[in-house]
């Protein structure tokens, strides 16, 4: 089963920015918090992940809760290009043959022109 | 960036065939590959995880036998959907890991149909 719960969907306006939240309670001290998205037809696209501190790159950025019970990833200005289906997963950083990644439902995220 | 180039993109087969679908990483060592598939409007589904060298790790409910996953070198995995009926016709997606804190990097997918 997925370790990560997200809202079904989100809307919002062009321009504007977006927080897509993820919970994920069940955390252990070694799962990195992932982000991916996707759009119609394609395979997923990474995004960013983070293990404890914020992160930034030129897509987004990784706010983690201090407990890493939950993450948002923000789009700091949304285009209708960010339209898409956005996971959040959780992938354990040991190194062991039981390295899965299970994905859950995600948020599809809506534009608004 | 890293990237994985998977093909065929689209494959139409006959009901009986076998169809191989390749997934390569074109600029880095890929020791753990995944497999996944995915139905319209629904969520990716991990059929197996493959390590370089070592037997495929199936999920529960995956047949192993028709699914037949070979991951013989750090660039390239194939899985091959045997004896293919209608009902194995999904979008096949794989995705390549160096290490484990690294990020994923993913095929394109691939349509298969089987009529």
């Amino acid at each position: 089963d997925a370790k990560t719960t997200q809202p079904n969907s989100m809307e919002s306006n062009e321009e504007e920015p977006v927080h897509l939240p993820c919970n994920h309670s069940t955390i252990s001290g070694t799962d990195y918090i992932h982000w991916y998205r996707q759009l119609p037809s394609q395979g997923p696209e990474y995004v960013i992940h983070g293990l404890t501190s914020n992160v930034n790159n030129r897509m987004a950025s990784l706010a983690i809760a201090e407990d890493r019970k939950s993450s948002t990833l923000i789009l700091h200005r949304a285009t209708l290009r960010d339209a898409a289906v956005y996971y959040c997963i959780l992938r354990d950083s040991l190194m062991n043959r039981d390295d899965k990644i299970i994905f859950g439902k995600g948020t599809r995220l809506h534009i608004l022109p | 960036g890293a990237v994985v180039s998977q093909h065929p993109s689209r494959v139409i087969c006959k009901s009986g065939t076998s169809v191989k679908i390749e997934c390569r990483s074109l600029d880095f060592q890929a020791t753990t590959m995944f497999w996944y598939r995915q139905f319209p409007k629904q969520s990716l589904m991990l059929m197996a995880t493959s390590n370089e060298g070592s037997k495929a790790t199936y999920e529960q409910g995956v047949e192993k036998d028709k699914f037949l996953i070979n991951h013989a070198s750090l660039t390239l995995s194939t899985l091959t959907v045997t004896s293919a009926h209608p009902e194995d016709s999904s979008f096949y997606i794989c995705s390549a890991s160096g290490q484990t804190n690294s990020p994923l990097h993913f095929g394109n997918g691939t349509r298969l149909t089987v009529t």
